[in-house]
């Protein structure tokens, strides 16, 4: 079955650590992102790529940082220069970007830093 | 920026009609979808409007006003696995066209 996988489910760092965070998808889409999620808050973009070897800032990338060297891969870097890590994390993919098709969505790690 | 409205909770009755409302503000519109999320799990997509009127998809239909900046979410038949947060989300040119999500409805069906 093809899909978006997401490792760990649940992570814990200590303050001033950095963490990546590994998504994974099999269903060739072209196109990647990275939302956060805070409780009562809809979903923000941090980065998105388009295509392999390329991507974009979100509306709250800084902190962050990712790498898109193959299109199966889209790894997230927590940052230490992240002033608030803590949150739930949704990787997402779509055949391509920007057009009409829906976002699949990995089923998300939850990031503890104490 | 855009301004997505949803409201944040809902409480409906098993075998009930329930319509979650959505507004949005953006010169940019080109397209709008709806998502579920149950608690802790990746949201699943529900349906996609871009053009003013009705898409219906079994118990679930998705309604669209472009010029009043409006959509709705309708579920039928409600069950108690229908309970989860619906999240609807805006593409918009003037953010790359990339999604902006409203903060989500939490649904809570009860028997």
């Amino acid at each position: 079955d093809g899909g978006i996988t997401q490792s760990p489910k649940y992570l814990f760092r200590k303050e001033g650590q950095n963490v990546t965070l590994s998504c994974e998808q099999n269903l060739n889409h072209d196109a990647m992102y990275w939302y956060r999620q805070d409780p009562g808050q809809g979903l923000r973009l941090i980065y998105y790529s388009q295509i392999v070897n390329d991507f974009q800032k979100g509306d709250i990338a800084e902190g962050y940082s990712v790498s898109r060297e193959k299109k199966e891969s889209f790894p997230l870097t927590v940052t230490s220069a992240q002033k608030n890590p803590t949150a739930f994390y949704l990787c997402a993919s779509s055949i391509r970007g920007g057009d009409n098709s829906p976002l699949h969505f990995g089923n998300g790690t939850r990031l503890t830093v104490t | 920026g855009q301004n997505i409205d949803q409201p944040t909770e809902m409480t409906a009755t098993e075998g009930a009609i329930v319509q979650i409302n959505c507004t949005y503000q953006t010169s940019g519109f080109n397209g709008l979808f709806w998502y579920q999320q149950h608690a802790g799990e990746a949201p699943t997509f529900l349906s996609y409007n871009v053009l003013d009127g009705l898409e219906e998809k079994g118990r679930f239909s998705s309604f669209l006003s472009r010029s009043k900046g409006y959509s709705y979410l309708l579920l039928k038949e409600l069950q108690m696995k229908d309970s989860a947060s619906y999240l609807c989300a805006v593409r918009d040119t003037n953010a790359g066209n990339m999604l902006t999500f409203g903060g989500g409805t939490r649904l809570m069906v009860k028997p």
